[in-house]
């Protein structure tokens, strides 16, 4: 079974730029979260789509911003690019089954340079 | 409110001696613990997951860690360290029940002497 794909693997951006990442979950798989990584702020949070709908939103401004298909693939946004946006991303797919321990498997990340 | 705390940021070890990473919780709901490895370049990777079940959880490569409720830690553990297991250590803390938000620890890296 195919593990979870992003897509780009590297991107530079320009400041006051936006930008599209996405993220392709396990097969199967109903949830989608989104991590921002940092060497000041570590792992945080975004936010997580189930079934088409943000599920859940962790504490960042509203310039990021996120979807998900019906096939549970998933896309962020981040507008209005800032030099503090550069940050690897990571996208997590677990399969969201009802009164489950729901394990997350993690993609290989984007890596954003803003400049 | 759920927060986690790794106690070392840096650990060092020898090649054949154990490995101990140290990690506290705090939750006001019954937490679900995981501990995860990041190698250089690469994604997380999990290592284990606590479950009600049991206390102490086995995971890959020889990885287990004990949950302990009244000194609400979670530490990570090795018999006997391997080069491979040099990487950054994260301990999470999630909400059980389905709540797909997940804490993570501000890592812990482990460097493995030969």
């Amino acid at each position: 079974k195919a593990g979870v794909t992003q897509t780009p693997r590297y991107l530079i951006k320009t400041r006051g730029q936006q930008v599209t990442l996405s993220c392709s979950p396990i097969s199967g798989h109903r949830s989608v979260s989104w991590y921002q990584q940092t060497p000041g702020q570590g792992l945080q949070f975004l936010f997580e789509y189930f079934s088409e709908t943000q599920r859940n939103k962790g504490n960042f401004p509203g310039r990021f911003s996120g979807r998900q298909f019906s096939n549970s693939r998933s896309e962020m946004n981040v507008s209005t690019l800032e030099l503090g946006d550069s940050a690897l991303y990571l996208c997590a797919s677990s399969l969201a089954v009802a009164g489950s321990l729901d394990e997350q498997y993690f993609g290989p990340g984007t890596r954003l340079t803003v400049t | 409110a759920q927060s986690v705390t790794q106690l070392d940021s840096h650990v060092s070890v020898s090649e054949g001696t154990p490995v101990l990473l140290r990690c506290n919780y705090s939750s006001s709901y019954s937490p679900s613990l995981f501990w995860y490895v990041q190698h250089p370049n690469k994604g997380l990777q999990l290592l284990l997951k606590y479950t009600s079940a049991a206390t102490l959880v086995k995971g890959i490569n020889g990885f287990e860690a004990e949950f302990k409720k009244s000194e609400t830690s979670f530490h990570l553990t090795k018999p006997s360290a391997h080069m491979s297991d040099a990487a950054e250590y994260f301990c999470v803390v999630s909400r059980s029940g389905g709540y797909n938000k997940l804490i993570f620890g501000a890592g812990t890296r482990l460097a493995v002497h030969p």
